[in-house]
């Protein structure tokens, strides 16, 4: 059972460059979210979407763009990053309802230097 | 805006004692999720709480939900070394509007 499947695990970019963090899940899960987490931190929602063709902003959206083309999937692009975007990204979703569980993927731990 | 916090941030207690941890919540929700993070692992699913009322047990961890006083709570039953990790209680806004927010998290230190 594969469930949510982030990557890269690791990476490591400079300031300016930009990368997208891919994020899969096979459950034909609706809802998907990002998450970062700084060291010793909670999570923080980047964006969420609930379903294909439909996204919206979290707390801290700003530096990323998302798109939601297939239900599967939920890459997270940043531009042009910056050391304020190191952090741990977590990827989840779930099926709309209430009482469901969320799942996370396993994270990437970027660092921008 | 939802603002979720926990209390308290940092938790060290010996082993074979008890101790809860709260979440407190700003806005009305009857769903609540209490999740477990391990050192640089991902959040594993503890509790789903859906109604006010709400208490789930599993081995030492026992978890309830007050909705009016937006209140949980997560006790811990004498602790164990392998119950040492960080805690994270979340809130669902509304449903159709899930935007799941998270607490500040409570990293607990169980001392043998």
């Amino acid at each position: 059972n594969a469930g949510v499947t982030q990557t890269p695990k690791f990476r490591i970019l400079k300031i300016g460059q930009s990368m997208t963090l891919q994020c899969t899940q096979d459950m034909n899960h609706n809802y998907m979210y990002w998450y970062r987490q700084d060291p010793g931190m909670g999570l923080k929602l980047i964006y969420y979407s609930v379903g294909a063709g439909i996204t919206d902003k979290g707390e801290v959206p700003n530096g990323y763009n998302v798109s939601r083309s297939t239900t599967e999937d939920f890459p997270l692009r940043l531009e042009l990053a910056a050391p304020s975007q190191t952090s741990v990204y977590f990827c989840a979703s779930r099926t709309q309802g209430s009482g469901n569980t969320i799942y996370f993927g396993e994270g990437s731990w970027l660092t921008v230097v | 805006e939802l603002k979720v916090e926990q209390n308290p941030l940092f938790l060290s207690m010996q082993e074979g004692k008890n101790y809860t941890i709260y979440c407190n919540y700003s806005t009305t929700s009857d769903r609540l999720y209490w999740y477990r993070q391990d050192p640089g692992k991902s959040l594993e699913s503890l509790f789903v709480l859906l109604s006010n009322g709400a208490v789930k047990q599993e081995g030492r961890l026992m978890a309830s939900l007050d909705t009016k006083a937006r209140l949980s709570t997560l006790h811990i039953t004498a602790a164990v070394h392998d119950l040492s990790a960080t805690y994270f209680c979340a809130v669902d806004m509304a449903v159709g509007n899930e935007k799941l927010t998270f607490g500040t998290g409570t990293r607990l230190t169980i001392i043998p």
